[in-house]
């Protein structure tokens, strides 16, 4: 069975400050892809990054960093220098390799205070 | 260009009634995914579709749920007598093909409230 695990129910943090959204996730395939979707007040869920198993490579998009280690079955998610804007349920999510409905995480609440 | 639309975007019903909820996918993709959202949950997959077919309809949760996509393009999920516990926001994606590489995109969803 697949499950994704995102730990801290609800962040609130000061603008400018850096903030880390933890996701530990299970599975038993080798070949699978995480993901990180954004879901802003406003409710529609926004896809910000897909990762695959073999690929373990860090990414950085402008002020948005994710840490894939598959040793600890972690795809972690740092905002730097967070704004008001980053305030939204942040979910991690898992599929397998031709079964590719989504498995979410229950998801992170950021807040950012200005 | 457009993003996938849902309509209603709110449903109030009462218990025991019948409910459709509809999902228009961004034009050209072959994949449709219907998503339940409760309250301070994760989305939780119910059906996805590969042009007119259920691909795989193992998260609907009993008999009283269905869904359709009959052109492949729209769908429609019918809810039968409805329970208080189906109140949720019921959430559609689509994607260029069923594969994993690409993107599920989401519509705004319907809020469902079963009174």
């Amino acid at each position: 069975a697949q499950k994704v695990t995102q730990a801290q129910t609800e962040i609130s943090v000061v603008e400018k400050e850096d903030v880390t959204l933890d996701c530990v996730y299970e599975t038993r395939d080798t070949t699978y892809y995480l993901f990180w979707y954004k879901q802003p007040p406003s409710g529609e869920l926004v896809f910000l990054i897909r990762r695959n198993s073999f690929d373990e490579q860090n990414e950085i998009s402008g002020r948005y960093s994710w840490n894939f280690q598959k040793s600890t079955s972690s795809f972690n998610f740092t905002i730097t220098a967070s704004q008001v804007v980053d305030s939204a349920v942040y979910f991690c999510a898992l599929s397998r390799t031709g079964n590719t409905p989504l498995v979410f995480g229950k998801g992170t609440r950021l807040s950012v205070i200005a | 260009g457009a993003g996938v639309s849902q309509t209603p975007s709110n449903k109030v019903t009462e218990k025991g009634k019948y409910v459709e909820l509809r999902c228009d996918p961004i034009s050209g993709h072959t994949a449709l995914y219907w998503y339940r959202q409760s309250l301070g949950q994760g989305p939780e997959f119910l059906i996805y579709f590969q042009g007119t077919g259920a691909a795989d309809d193992s998260g609907l949760p009993n008999d009283r749920f269905f869904a359709v996509r009959p052109e492949g393009s729209v769908s429609t999920l019918k809810i039968q007598r409805t329970e208080r516990g189906d109140s949720a926001v019921y959430l559609c994606a689509s994607s260029r093909t069923a594969q994993p590489t690409d993107t599920q995109y989401f519509g705004p969803g319907t809020r469902l409230t079963v009174l």
